[in-house]
């Protein structure tokens, strides 16, 4: 079975872009969740989408959002980018009760200059 | 307001011996604990999962304890080989919570030769 996909692996911007973000879950998950990664602030929750609908939000700014697809493929937005958006980003599929294990896949690493 | 703590940032341990990872949670809602492990510039890998209704967990060289008065687990891996050093973090989940997890700071595991 593959394995959860994100697109691009790397990524470079500057200030005031916006950036699109995909993930591609493991095959019959429903549930896609992303997550923010930075040295200071450890793995931060983001949101999560199920079935289309965003189910979960974190506390993040509104420039942070996402949809999913009837594929159960999911997108993340950033607009606005500011540096302090530099992370990894990591998306993570799961069957999409609260005891099911999260598969991650391999995040997109966002630098903002 | 960090909800799961891992209070120790790194650990160093011979080949062969235990290696063992601490994680405590404050909030009583958690009732399923993850851990992952990481390697840089990857997304965290599942390792194993405990609900509040066990008090262990195993699955080959590795052992989740649980102890939910205390609101504290532990991660142990026997015997520790080199390929196990990596950054390893726990997570929480609750009924109310859905798919969002909640991660520890994570602990650098180095395991010597």
């Amino acid at each position: 079975k593959a394995g959860v996909t994100q697109t691009p692996r790397y990524l470079i911007k500057t200030r005031g872009q916006q950036v699109t973000l995909s993930c591609s879950p493991i095959s019959g998950h429903r549930s896609v969740s992303w997550y923010q990664q930075t040295p200071g602030q450890g793995l931060q929750f983001l949101f999560e989408y199920f079935s289309e609908t965003q189910r979960n939000k974190g506390n993040f700014p509104g420039r942070f959002s996402g949809r999913q697809f009837s594929n159960s493929r999911s997108e993340m937005n950033v607009s606005t980018l500011e540096l302090g958006d530099s992370a990894l980003y990591l998306c993570a599929s799961s069957g999409g009760t609260s005891y099911n294990e999260q598969f991650f896949g391999p995040g997109t690493r966002l630098t903002v200059l | 307001d960090q909800q799961v703590k891992q209070n120790s940032p790194s650990l160093s341990v011979q080949e062969g011996r235990i290696s063992i990872l601490n994680c405590d949670y404050t909030n009583s809602m958690f009732d399923y604990f993850l851990w992952y492990k990481k390697y840089p510039a990857e997304g965290p890998t599942f390792l194993i999962s405990i609900s509040s209704i066990k008090d262990k967990n195993e699955d080959g060289r590795f052992t989740v304890f649980l102890n939910k008065s205390a609101k504290h687990l532990s991660l142990h891996i026997v015997p520790s080989q080199p390929g196990d050093s990596a950054v390893y973090f726990c997570a929480a989940s609750g009924e109310t919570s859905g798919s969002r997890l909640t991660f520890g700071e994570g602990t650098q595991l180095t395991v010597n030769p």
